[in-house]
């Protein structure tokens, strides 16, 4: 499984837009770039997953350079309920994986 | 949207006590997982499940910890004889319907305290 190295905090006030970089220099060729939010007390959620160049949905948009070393995650114009923990996992997606977390990224968004 | 749902939200029990934590996942999915957090700490991988049996498990998962399916519906976490170092949140996640990307819906969590 692929490394993954990311800031350990970010702040932020609403209206703005929050990107989150996440380096993995290990990158395999099978392995997905996905992101996930977990708020206090409650399970991680998917936000968005991607292999190479941009995806975007309802939520962010995901940009992956051609190198695939490293991912950005974007929120547009944060608001309050936003402030969580971010994870970046790389994997190769197999059904049935496990999904190896690291201490993620931790967003405070401020009035 | 469908979700996956998991009871009791709170449990607290004696050091040396069996505790079951049940998670009922999405109706169609074939695999099931299960994870836990202490407090301040990074979610870590306990056990999947597929076909009725465990997949993988972690060197957390030792002879303590036990899974089942009994039901088709319900999928639970059996611990045998619970140890103070056990309280955390526990997630149930599932995943594993079409597709070739593989994403895991986490349910709520079970929050365990021991005494």
């Amino acid at each position: 499984l692929a490394k993954t190295t990311q800031p350990i905090s970010m702040d932020s006030y609403e209206g703005q837009e929050v990107n989150i970089t996440c380096s993995h220099n290990n990158i395999a060729t099978n392995d997905y770039i996905t992101w996930y939010q977990q708020f206090p007390s409650q399970g991680p959620r998917f936000i968005i997953q991607g292999y190479k160049t941009k995806v975007t949905n309802e939520v962010a948009s995901l940009f992956i350079p051609a190198d695939r070393k490293s991912s950005t995650l974007s929120l547009p114009r944060v608001s309050l309920s936003d402030t969580a923990v971010y994870y970046c996992l790389v994997g190769d997606q197999v059904y049935g994986n496990k999904l190896v977390f690291g201490a993620g990224t931790i967003l405070r968004v401020k009035s | 949207e469908p979700e996956v749902t998991q009871t009791p939200s709170h449990q607290v029990t004696q050091m040396g006590q069996e505790v079951i934590l049940r998670c009922v996942p999405i109706s169609n999915h074939l695999y099931f997982y299960w994870y836990r957090q202490i407090l301040g700490q990074k979610v870590e991988f306990l056990v999947s499940f597929y076909n009725n049996e465990i997949s993988e498990k972690s060197e957390i998962f030792d002879d303590q910890f036990s899974v089942e399916r009994p039901d088709g519906s319900n999928f639970t976490l059996k611990i045998r004889s619970t140890k103070l170092e056990d309280s955390a949140m526990y997630f149930c996640a599932s995943s594993g319907t079409s597709g070739a990307q593989e994403t895991q819906y986490f349910g709520p969590g079970t929050r365990l305290l021991v005494l």
